[in-house]
């Protein structure tokens, strides 16, 4: 099973907004609506942001969102603060009792 | 509220083997599957298996089909995964994580574990 495709960086200055990919296949992804995103701060265990694609576990904030096309998931976080600075994961349930991470994507805060 | 306290940091030489636990409090082990993922220094985040809430069973990465090994104690709500023939492309953060909704809704604090002669 491959990892799934994430940029390695993103960027946005505070306020902005900025949108993270995740592209897996049809057997992942595209398959199941069971992808769900991370944030890792470093030195620090993940923290689940979104479950299922689009559901925000309770304690998150709103300013991030989830959203799926295809083969390809996308998290969305808007009105970008300096703690949102962090590594994020996109995962999905691949079949067959077999999950799959992305390689990782590390947003900056300008 | 929900917990998971793994122990603490392991040195390894190559060709052992190394056992984890992970401690769970706030609900009940066998309600929720339990996975394991690790994240070598500096890389991605690696599933590598769960062992399933009600039944016991086991589901692993085809990667470490034949080295590991996920168990779990439900009279002290710990679940444990070793892995066997340990080389340098072990050394890595284990973390055990909650499943929920096929997702991973909590995580151990992470086990550093070092292979090295």
């Amino acid at each position: 099973q491959s990892a799934l495709t994430q940029p390695p960086s993103a960027s946005g200055s505070p306020g902005q907004s900025v949108t993270i990919s995740c592209t897996g296949t049809s057997s992942d992804v595209g398959g199941y609506n069971y992808v769900s995103w991370y944030q890792q701060h470093p030195g620090k265990a993940p923290k689940i942001m979104i479950l299922e694609v689009t559901k925000r576990p309770s304690g998150v904030p709103d300013r991030f969102s989830g959203s799926k096309s295809g083969n390809t998931a996308s998290l969305t976080v808007s009105g970008l603060q300096a703690e949102d600075e962090a590594d994020y994961y996109c995962s999905s349930y691949a079949g067959s009792s077999i999950w799959v991470f992305g390689g990782g994507t590390k947003l900056t805060v300008l | 509220q929900v917990q998971l306290v793994q122990s603490g940091a392991e040195v390894k030489k190559p060709g052992a083997s190394v056992k984890v636990s992970c401690k769970a409090s706030g609900y009940t082990l066998t309600d929720y599957n339990m996975h394991w993922v690790r994240q070598a220094p500096g890389q991605g985040l690696e599933w590598m298996g769960r062992i399933v809430s009600n039944s016991g069973g086991t589901n692993y990465a085809q990667k470490f089909q034949d080295r590991v090994t996920m168990t779990r104690d439900t009279s002290i709500s710990t679940a444990y995964m070793e892995l066997t023939r340990l080389t340098s492309d072990d050394t890595a953060v284990y973390f055990c994580a909650r499943g929920h909704n096929f997702g991973f809704d909590y995580w151990g604090q992470g086990t550093l574990v070092t292979v090295s002669s």
